[in-house]
């Protein structure tokens, strides 16, 4: 089956603690993003990715890092979190910019 | 920079049709997609425009309008199970194709 794979579904974790989720897809895309989703304000682009080696900042990339080593794996990096990146995260993956990307089931990250 | 708007929140009765618009101002605009997101789950693809008219998909169809920076997505015989939030997504060419999500429309359909 078709798929992205996030993790952990669910996380509490204190201010300063790093942490990573990982993200995962089995549909040999080239294309990987993360998203942040909060009220009011809708899907903000936080990194992408073009292929293994290839990322770039998105709307919002302050606090995160993502690396790409292999083209299956996509991970977001919190070096120190801070409780203003409490939110549900996203990672989608897709074949090309101009078709559907297939969303994760979304992490929902509470910092404190 | 780059705008999209459609409303926060509408409401239907099951079995009505429901319009949902979406209008944007953004530069190298590619095509624009439609996507649904029930509460807490993650968005699921509906339907993406690249020209300028109606695509039409079982109940749901969708438009565009590149002239005027507007879409919208119709809703038909509207049914309990459509109660989701739809979100609009302009595709821009910016050297990689980037997609910019409106902030959706929570629809609540009615008995």
């Amino acid at each position: 089956e078709a798929q992205v794979t996030q993790n952990p579904r669910y996380l509490i974790t204190v201010t300063g603690k790093k942490l990573t989720v990982t993200c995962s897809q089995n549909m040999n895309h080239e294309y990987m993003s993360w998203y942040r989703q909060d009220p009011g304000l809708g899907l903000r682009q936080i990194y992408y990715s073009m292929n293994v080696e290839v990322t770039d900042k998105g709307d919002v990339p302050e606090g995160y890092k993502v690396s790409r080593k292999e083209k299956r794996n996509f991970p977001l990096i919190l070096e120190s979190p801070s409780p203003n990146q409490t939110s549900l995260y996203f990672c989608a993956s897709s074949g090309g910019g101009d078709l559907e990307a297939f969303f994760g089931q979304g992490t929902r990250l509470t910092v404190v | 920079g780059q705008n999209i708007d459609q409303p926060t929140e509408m409401t239907a009765t099951e079995g009505a049709i429901v319009q949902i618009n979406c209008t944007y101002q953004t530069s190298g605009f590619n095509g624009l997609f439609w996507y649904q997101q029930h509460a807490g789950e993650a968005p699921t693809f509906l339907s993406y425009n690249v020209l300028d008219g109606l695509e039409e998909k079982g109940r749901f169809s969708s438009f565009l309008s590149r002239s005027k920076g507007y879409s919208y997505l119709l809703l038909k015989e509207l049914q309990m199970k459509d109660s989701a939030s739809y979100l609009c997504a302009v595709s821009m060419n910016t050297g990689f194709q980037k997609l910019v999500f409106g902030t959706g429309t929570r629809l609540l359909v009615s008995p």
